[in-house]
């Protein structure tokens, strides 16, 4: 069974602050993605990392995906307050259907 | 932007009773699924679809589970007698081809009375 572990699950900081969000698994996957959730919303997409090693910038979010492709890191530089939200890892299973397996979340909170 | 529609947001039913959830995927999309949250808990898989059949489904997608496509442009999950476990925020997505991203729609929270 595929399954991908995300820390911390819960992460308080002040605005400014630079954090760093992992998803782990044992098992290797095609590909990573990343969503943000916000309340009574369904998951949207931040980023697609396919390449062992490959590192993805969007503004002062940054993405990596592991040399063997069983883990991703999301590190955020300078947090604000709009970046408050739930982050989800999510990865293609192996059957090859598009079946996503999501992460449990970090639930991230950025105090002014 | 083209983005999925669900509807309704908010479903509130009395255990036994069949629902049907709607989903509008985007128009171009080839590949649907459906996903759900209870609350507090991770997103689980419950459905692929493609092709106008089912290509997956989870251990949660048993008999009382049903989706289908009846034109081109709905995608329904219909629940046949719930139960107070079905409970759960229901989500559809879709995507262009199977490993490319899924966008997700705003999803129907279900509660189960």
């Amino acid at each position: 069974t595929q399954l991908l572990e995300q820390s911390p699950q819960f992460l308080s900081i002040q605005e400014g602050e630079n954090l760093t969000v992992y998803c782990n698994s044992s098992s290797v996957f095609s590909s990573l993605q990343w969503y943000r959730q916000e309340p009574g919303e369904g998951p949207v997409l931040l980023v697609t990392v396919v390449t062992g090693g490959e590192v993805k910038k969007l503004k002062r979010l940054t993405f990596q995906f592991g040399d063997a492709r069983k883990d991703s890191s999301l590190h955020i530089t300078a947090a604000q307050p709009g970046d408050t939200g739930l982050y989800l890892c999510a990865g293609h299973g192996s059957s090859n259907t598009g079946k996503l397996i999501f992460g449990q979340g970090t639930t991230l909170q950025v105090k002014p | 932007e083209p983005e999925v529609t669900q509807t309704p947001s908010h479903q509130v039913t009395q255990m036994g009773q069949e629902v049907i959830l709607r989903c509008v995927p985007i128009s171009n999309h080839l590949y649907f699924y459906w996903y759900r949250q209870i609350l507090g808990q991770k997103v689980e898989f419950l459905v692929s679809f493609y092709n106008n059949e089912i290509s997956e489904k989870s251990e949660i997608f048993d008999d009382q589970f049903s989706v289908e496509r009846p034109d081109g442009s709905n995608f329904t999950l219909k629940i046949r007698s719930t139960k107070l476990e079905d409970s759960a925020m229901y989500f559809c997505a879709s995507s262009g081809e199977g490993d490319q991203p899924q966008h997700f729609g705003d999803g129907t929270r279900l509660s189960i009375l």
